[in-house]
């Protein structure tokens, strides 16, 4: 297992259009994160899933995100409409609990123009 | 949500001991207290956690007050693979960690 894993790297769409994101965990790791980062400042929560259970959502979490977790292994974050404010990096992590520390993968960057 | 104070950036010269100060007033005596870097375009990288005794890894020692209102990140030989954004970071609840702005640490020849 060679860590956590996001696609695309990179993501460029237009303002209005749909886009989805990928991240397949490590695969014993059944917790699985998504946190979004914007230039100068650190990552932030989004969401968490407990196997294939969303378990906590954070209030950056509009109606136009949506993510998924099916079957408990990879998640889809989609974000539907996108606004130039949805510019930025996703970043996925996965850890077997809060006290073993995240895995992240290497994140998805979106432009939206 | 949970917050540190570290200060923006540090200078190391490379070779020498990194000392990372954290402060974490709020903090809850349950929460550990977790540090993790970032090198540029990469993903956080976990480095290591505490509650309030000393902890030391092959990456590094975390030093935590008696009062758990701080803590110290120490990278023993600093190298220039080091350099790199260090966030010092309250656990928030049982399932998400507070990241904040962390400390730029750039190791100088």
């Amino acid at each position: 297992d060679t860590g956590v894993s996001q696609n695309p790297r990179h993501k460029i769409t237009k303002r209005g259009q749909n886009v989805t994101f990928r991240c397949d965990p490590i695969s014993e790791h059944n917790r699985l994160y998504w946190y979004r980062q914007t230039l100068g400042q650190g990552p932030e929560f989004l969401t968490y899933f407990q196997n294939e259970a969303q378990l906590e959502k954070s209030r950056l979490l509009s109606d136009r995100f949506s993510a998924e977790r099916p079957k408990g292994s990879f998640s889809t974050l989609e974000i539907q409409r996108t606004e130039q404010g949805d510019s930025a990096m996703y970043l996925c992590a996965s850890s077997l609990a809060l006290l073993y520390g995240y895995t992240f993968g290497s994140g998805t960057r979106l432009t939206v123009v | 949500d949970a917050k540190t104070t570290q200060p923006p950036s540090m200078d190391c010269a490379e070779g020498r001991a990194a000392n990372l100060p954290c402060n974490h007033s709020t903090i809850s005596g349950n929460e550990y207290v977790y540090w993790y870097r970032q090198i540029h375009s990469q993903g956080p990288q976990y480095i290591i956690h505490g509650l309030k005794n000393n902890e030391t890894n092959e990456m590094a020692s975390l030093i935590i007050t008696e009062d758990r209102k701080s803590s110290t990140l120490i990278l023993p030989h600093a190298t220039l693979r080091d350099t790199a954004v260090y966030y010092c970071i309250e656990q928030t609840g049982a399932n998400n960690l507070f990241f904040g702005t962390g400390t730029r640490l750039t190791v100088i020849p």
